[in-house]
């Protein structure tokens, strides 16, 4: 069955640094986001992408946040300056079409000391 | 605005009892999708069940069963004869149909222990 797959499934790194944390979508997907859960909290979205373009974002996705699909397979968040309060766990997710459901990848946790 | 609230923060129960969580919802949209998604100890998020507002039918798949009721906003879900493998936080999610956005809000969660 196919599947939406995370890279790395730990990471941790120093305050300040930059992070690429990166997604495979389901192959004939459209849709893509990336949500975060602060651990012990809701997932929250951050942003969504169609099209090669940003369709929406939240304020928590501010100008440290970036995202690419740099080529026809993956997606990419990237925070340029990574603050303590980053550390989540980051959610991959994709659908093929914008009225059926998201399927999330195992997520990628992040660490920043 | 848009809003989930699963007020039943934790759960415990022993294996083979029926378990009902509980999810409300607010939205001003007449028309939206709900979601039940499953984060087990392992933390991915697995998909359960989408359910458009404009189909009340009730769903059962299984052990597993979700009660949908617009006049009261709420979509809750059953599990019966809960198992230990049950055990998981799971997530109740609104999303709006159609429009600019697509985004899923989710309530925080209930985290059902089922002992053995």
């Amino acid at each position: 069955e196919p599947e939406v797959t995370q890279t790395p499934s730990h990471q941790v790194t120093q305050m300040g640094q930059e992070v690429i944390l990166r997604c495979v979508p389901i192959s004939n997907h459209l849709y893509f986001y990336w949500y975060r859960q602060i651990l012990g909290q809701k997932v929250e979205f951050l942003v969504s992408f169609y099209n090669n373009e940003i369709s929406e974002k939240s304020e928590i996705f501010d100008d440290q946040f970036s995202v690419e699909r740099p080529d026809g397979s993956n997606f990419t968040l990237k925070i340029r300056s990574t603050k303590l309060e980053d550390s989540a766990m980051y959610f991959c997710a994709s659908n093929s079409d914008r009225n059926t459901e998201a399927f999330f990848g195992q997520g990628t946790r992040l660490t920043v000391v | 605005a848009q809003k989930v609230t699963q007020a039943q923060t934790e759960i415990s129960v022993v294996e083979k009892e029926d378990v009902t969580l509980d999810c409300v919802y607010e939205t001003r949209d007449t028309t939206y999708y709900l979601f039940w998604y499953k984060q087990p100890p392992s933390g991915e998020l697995v998909f359960l069940i989408r359910r458009n507002s404009f189909d009340e039918q009730n769903e059962i798949s299984g052990r597993y069963s979700w009660n949908f009721q617009k006049s009261t906003s709420s979509f809750n879900f059953t599990i019966t004869a809960s198992q230990v493998v049950d055990s998981a936080v799971y997530f109740c999610a609104l999303r709006r149909y159609g429009g600019a956005t697509n985004k899923l809000i989710f309530g925080t969660g209930t985290l059902l222990a089922v002992q053995p």
